[in-house]
């Protein structure tokens, strides 16, 4: 089946510093999301980004499909962005996640 | 209220026993799935449905049920549990359309002793 690897796998920062999380997939996919995991568990989708970029506040996220990667930025991080981001891929209608990133932002 | 909820929230339970977990949603979406995370690992699918007459195993299936019981509700059951399915589930939803409105439940923490 499909691979996908995300890395790093951990990451400290301190607050106000930027930051580039990576997910590579080895097959072509549909579509691909990123999702953030914060420090209670929930999940919360971020971005759905088949190609292309997108910004949403301190976040955006670049796709390319065809070097089967996405990249995603978090710029002025805050301790509230600690977590897991997860990058998910689509494959006929199942979403195929990697092994996250964990991130821990310090005041 | 939540848009997906999962009950129970926390459960500890006997190697062999039977347990199901619930989740119910109000977005009127069609598609349901369940997930367990282990540390490391990531989410994996173990059953998806895309509407009540639809049933599909996903990843990690076996030592798992699921029953559809109506649009809103999509339960799993550990028929026999055993310790290695010590982990955090979780139900999620989904409009018709890739990455249209996914949303989780808030996982359910089972640890099987």
């Amino acid at each position: 089946g499909i691979q996908v690897e995300q890395s790093p796998p951990d990451l400290i920062l301190q607050e106000g510093a930027n930051s580039t999380l990576r997910c590579n997939f080895s097959d072509s996919v549909n579509n691909l999301q990123w999702f953030h995991q914060n420090p209670w568990g929930q999940l919360i989708n971020l971005f759905y980004i088949p190609s292309g970029t997108k910004q949403n506040g301190r976040l955006s996220a670049t796709t390319v499909a065809t070097e089967r990667y996405s990249l995603l930025y978090i710029s002025s991080s805050q301790t509230t962005d600690s977590g897991v981001y997860f990058c998910a891929v689509w494959r006929t209608d199942k979403l195929i996640f990697g092994t996250g990133t964990r991130l821990q932002v310090f005041p | 209220d939540a848009d997906v909820t999962q009950t129970p929230r926390n459960r500890i339970t006997k190697t062999g026993k039977r347990i199901m977990l619930e989740c119910s949603q109000t977005k009127g979406h069609d598609r349901m799935y369940w997930y367990r995370q282990d540390p490391g690992l990531g989410l994996r699918l173990i059953y998806y449905s895309f509407d009540v007459k639809d049933i599909n195993k996903g990843e990690i299936s076996d030592g798992y049920s699921v029953s559809r019981q109506a649009q809103a509700k999509f339960s799993l059951s550990l028929e026999s549990a055993i310790p290695n399915q010590t982990a955090l589930y979780f139900c999620a939803t989904s409009g018709p359309e890739q990455g249209y409105g996914y949303t989780f439940g808030s996982g359910t923490r089972l640890t099987v002793v």
